[in-house]
């Protein structure tokens, strides 16, 4: 099966820092979501972004699929940016797959 | 409206229990499914649902039965659980196509002592 893996593992950084979250994944996809689980377990979805460039306030993505990797920015850091976050990309029709997640701790 | 509603919240149960844990979404979507999250791990597959249909069950134990009354409603039908399978449990539901996007309830956290 597909496998992702998302860089780096944790990141700690102060407010109103910036911060660049990678997803790998292994083989060609048409479809990638990049997610925002808060403390108390919600999923959130951030983008649907199986190629090209969005944004969404301080937040974008980038997916680069002939390179099979996606980026997640987020500027100007805020203390409710911290959790985990992930991608997942789909396998087959049904199938979403995710990685491992980045945990971001924003410190006041 | 993107919401996927998921109760009860929370629930604690013992291992000679049977309780059920609930979905509901109303965004017309036909395929719905049911994650496993352990802690600081990413969701797993459980089961998934295309047009009502029992499409993908992944090697979970018998003790999990899901249901899909109506394309609208999951339900996860626990038995005999060990405390092993205490974990947040996240339904989540999308068009069964594979560039769609799909939209997760905000999970059961389930304790079994």
């Amino acid at each position: 099966g597909i496998q992702v893996e998302q860089s780096p593992p944790d990141l700690i950084l102060q407010e109103g820092a910036n911060s660049t979250l990678r997803c790998n994944f292994s083989d060609s996809v048409n479809n990638l979501q990049w997610f925002h689980q808060n403390p108390w377990g919600q999923l959130i979805n951030l983008f649907y972004i199986p190629s090209g460039t969005k944004q969404n306030g301080r937040l974008s993505a980038t997916t680069v699929a002939t390179e099979r990797y996606s980026l997640l920015y987020i500027s100007s850091s805020q203390t409710t940016d911290s959790g985990v976050y992930f991608c997942a990309v789909r396998q087959g029709a049904q199938k979403l797959v995710f990685g491992q997640g980045t945990r971001l701790t924003i410190n006041p | 409206d993107t919401e996927v509603t998921q109760t009860p919240k929370h629930l604690v149960m013992g291992m000679t229990n049977k309780k059920s844990l609930k979905c509901e979404q109303h965004m017309g979507h036909r395929a719905m499914y049911w994650y496993k999250q352990k802690a600081k791990k990413p969701p797993e597959l459980m089961f998934v649902y295309s047009y009502e249909k029992l499409s993908i069950n992944e090697s979970v134990p018998s003790r999990f039965s899901p249901e899909c009354p109506n394309s609208s409603l999951l339900n996860l039908h626990l038995h005999a659980l060990q405390p092993e399978d205490s974990a947040l449990y996240l339904c989540a539901s999308s068009q069964p196509l594979v560039n769609t996007e799909a939209f997760f309830g905000q999970g059961t956290r389930l304790t079994v002592v």
